[in-house]
């Protein structure tokens, strides 16, 4: 099983700053087959990034996803309102696929 | 457009069967083309993937609940459903279903299940 390390577990930021969101894996995500999403209480996961560096159709290009192998990062170039929430990675390159434990975005 | 909607009971008895359904719409589950998974998120804690299977019948589920857990599909109805079994408290949680391919880019809107007597 491949273990996701989120970090760090909180970040507490203003509007318009820039977040940066660690994911490390326990061993290499073969074809860099990771995910991130952005969840909100009461609503179901978001699919921001998959395949490490690709936006679905739709996700603001204010998010970008970077890395491979263990190390993958999640960049949220200008804070916006609507962009506190929690964010998990997740991989999907073996089975049992994992989650990472989250990092939560908060209004400093 | 794909959606997909969790339906069944609302509270489960401790040591029974939890057991919901994903209704698909948009997409015929049997194209192949997609996993369809389960995954769960507990009050306060972060999500937790329950399993998945292929339209081809090949399941895969978490091991720390593979002993209780059951996917299956209903081509007829384009639904596929998730039985756990010998539910406790620990089971309480919103539960998700997902179509998957590259990541999960579609989910259901989700559904509380409280184990309780």
């Amino acid at each position: 099983e491949i273990v996701l390390t989120q970090s760090p577990g909180t970040l507490s930021l203003s509007p318009g700053e820039r977040a940066t969101l660690s994911c490390r894996a326990s061993r290499s995500v073969s074809l860099s087959h990771l995910a991130w999403y952005q969840k909100k209480p009461g609503q179901a996961p978001r699919l921001l990034i998959f395949n490490a560096s690709n936006r679905p159709t739709g996700i603001p290009d204010r998010f970008s996803g970077s890395g491979s192998g263990t190390d993958f990062t999640l960049t949220i170039s200008r804070l916006q309102p609507e962009d506190f929430a929690v964010y998990y990675c997740q991989q999907y390159a073996n089975s049992p696929l994992t989650f990472g434990g989250g990092t939560k975005v908060e209004i400093k | 457009q794909v959606q997909l909607q969790e339906s069944g009971p609302g509270l489960v008895k401790p040591s029974q069967t939890l057991s919901l359904t994903c209704t698909v719409s948009g997409v015929s589950i049997s194209n192949g083309l997609y996993y369809w998974s389960w995954t769960r998120h507990h009050p306060g804690k972060g999500l937790e993937w329950i399993g998945y299977m292929y339209y081809r019948g090949s399941t895969y589920y978490n091991p720390s609940l593979k002993s209780r857990v059951t996917i299956s599909v209903d081509t007829s109805k384009n639904q596929f459903s998730l039985n756990l079994t010998s539910v406790t408290a620990a089971d309480t949680a919103v539960y998700f279903c997902a179509r998957g391919a590259y990541g999960e880019p579609d989910w259901g809107q989700g559904t509380l299940v409280t184990v309780s007597s």
